[in-house]
């Protein structure tokens, strides 16, 4: 089946630090792929649509300039949390949507716990 | 514009216990309906899901059913086992853009 792979699962760094997320869809195309955040106890937050060879769609009160998204395959979308502070540790998740369609809208990845000290 | 309201949590049942998470949407157009689960430190999963009104999802003993008059798609299980223990969340996705708006998510919680 469509497997997305996520990586790291998990980053704890200093305040300030930039964080790049890699989210790869490991045996088919995607040409759109999805950036979600997710506070504890809390429902997925779409942050950006992700599409290759154009710019990202960030959804409305999401800062460009701290998450810069870069699609630059039909299986690679980077997320990279720019000078990450305490208020950015949360959980993110991305997912991908198969090119050749498919039952499912979009596969996801495990997620990436982000932890900024 | 699109959104989904389900049952908050968080739920706290015994094993072999029946088990209802109530899930209504709102939608402008024909949206497919999904049951997605988290296991506690991952992404999401897919449990079942339905594309058109009437239909039923179906898998691991879960059950769903897409309801246009009601607009609802209320999960169910007969008989829950400690491994249902998750986060379960109502989705819908436009069919045009692919896009999945999320429910709150109901934090389950299965007692041996």
């Amino acid at each position: 089946g469509a497997v997305v792979s996520q990586h790291p699962s998990r980053v704890i760094c200093k305040s300030g630090t930039s964080v790049k997320i890699e989210c790869r869809s490991l045996d088919f195309q995607a040409t759109t792929m999805f950036w979600y955040r997710q506070f504890p106890k809390q429902s997925l937050m779409l942050m950006a649509t992700s599409n290759e060879g154009s710019k990202a769609t960030y959804e409305q009160g999401v800062e460009k300039d701290k998450f810069l998204i870069n699609h630059a395959s039909l299986t690679l979308s980077t997320l990279t949390v720019t000078s990450a502070h305490p208020e950015d540790s949360s959980f993110y998740i991305c997912s991908a949507r198969d090119l050749a369609g498919g039952a499912q809208p979009q596969h996801f990845g495990d997620g990436t716990r982000l932890s900024i000290l | 514009g699109d959104s989904v309201t389900q049952m908050e949590g968080p739920v706290t049942l015994s094993e072999e216990a029946f088990l209802t998470i109530n899930c209504t949407y709102t939608a402008t157009g024909y949206p497919s309906l999904f049951w997605y689960v988290q296991y506690p430190g991952e992404g999401l999963q897919l449990l079942l899901k339905a594309t058109k009104a009437d239909d039923k999802g179906s898998n691991k003993g879960f059950e769903a059913t897409y309801r246009k008059e009601t607009t609802s798609f209320h999960l169910e299980k007969g008989s829950v086992q400690v491994s249902d223990s998750a986060v379960y969340f109502c989705a819908l996705s436009d069919r045009n853009d692919y896009k999945l708006s999320f429910g709150a998510g109901t934090t389950v919680t299965v007692r041996a």
